[in-house]
C-alpha cells in the first residue's frame, strides 16, 4: 500500500514564523503536490513537484515555496506565515505522467496561524 | 478552459438506498480521466474510482460506479446500498493529456447519510 505522511496533524504558530511541512512518501512516485482547502474553496494546488529539485507553480503558490532534495520527500515552506495562511494543507503523490495514475494523499495539516 | 463542476452543494440518503452525486466536466482534449474521492471527517482523501474518456464501459469498483455520458459530458458517481460511513465529503477531479500530472478539481459534495 501506498503511504504518505505529513509531519503534523494540527501545528499553531504565529505570524512571521518560517513553517516548514513535510511530506513523505514510500513508494517511489515521480509527481508530488501540495494542496491547500478551505471551505467552499475546494482543493487549490500551491506547488507541484515531478521530479527531484524540480517544481511548478500550481494555482496560488505566493507567500509559499518548497524543496524536493530527495525523491521521497517534499516539503512546502511558508517563508513568513500570515494568518491567511491559516488552512488545511494536503500533501499527495502519484506514480508517473500516465493519466490513469490516481493521487494518493497524506492524512493532512491542520494549520493555524494566529 | 477546463472546468469540473459539482452542484450539489449538500445531499442526504437513507441507509441502503443508493445516491447519485453529480459532476460535469468541461474540456476540448479528446483524452481525459475522471476521478472520484471521498474525504471522510477526518481529513484524508481517499481515491474511489477511475473512467478514462476511451474506456468503453462505466467504471465499477465495490459498491461505487460512475456513470459517464460522454456526450453530456457528466461523470456522476453511484454509491449503492448506502451505509453511514459513507457519510463524507466527495470530489469529483479530472485530468487530461495536456496536463496529466495534475488535477482540476471540484467543490465537492457533502452526503449524509440517515439511519
Amino acid at each position: 500500500d501506498v503511504k504518505v505522511t505529513q509531519s503534523s496533524r494540527y501545528l499553531v504558530k504565529r505570524t512571521g514564523e518560517k513553517v516548514f511541512l513535510e511530506c513523505v512518501q514510500d513508494m517511489d512516485h515521480e509527481n508530488m503536490f501540495w494542496y491547500r482547502q478551505d471551505p467552499g474553496l475546494g482543493l487549490r494546488l500551491i506547488y507541484f513537484s515531478y521530479d527531484v529539485k524540480m517544481k511548478e507553480k500550481g494555482d496560488i503558490p505566493e507567500g509559499y515555496s518548497v524543496s524536493r532534495e530527495k525523491k521521497e520527500r517534499f516539503s512546502l515552506i511558508l517563508e513568513s506565515a500570515s494568518t491567511n495562511q491559516t488552512s488545511m494543507y494536503l500533501c499527495a503523490s502519484s506514480l508517473g505522467a500516465v493519466p490513469t495514475y490516481e493521487q494518493y494523499f497524506g492524512p493532512g495539516t491542520r494549520l493555524t496561524v494566529t | 478552459a477546463q472546468k469540473i463542476t459539482q452542484t450539489q452543494p449538500g445531499m442526504f440518503v437513507q441507509e441502503k438506498e443508493a445516491v447519485t452525486l453529480d459532476c460535469t466536466y468541461d474540456t476540448s482534449d479528446p483524452s481525459y480521466g475522471l476521478f472520484w474521492y471521498k474525504q471522510p471527517s477526518s481529513g484524508e482523501m481517499i481515491f474511489l474510482i477511475y473512467q478514462g474518456s476511451y474506456d468503453q464501459q462505466n467504471a465499477t469498483e465495490g459498491r461505487y460506479s460512475l456513470n459517464f455520458q460522454k456526450a453530456r459530458k457528466s461523470a456522476n458517481l453511484v454509491i449503492s446500498a448506502s451505509q453511514l460511513g459513507d457519510s463524507a465529503m466527495y470530489f469529483c477531479a479530472m485530468n487530461w493529456a495536456g496536463n496529466n500530472r495534475k488535477l482540476i478539481w471540484g467543490l465537492g459534495t457533502s452526503l449524509a447519510v440517515n439511519p
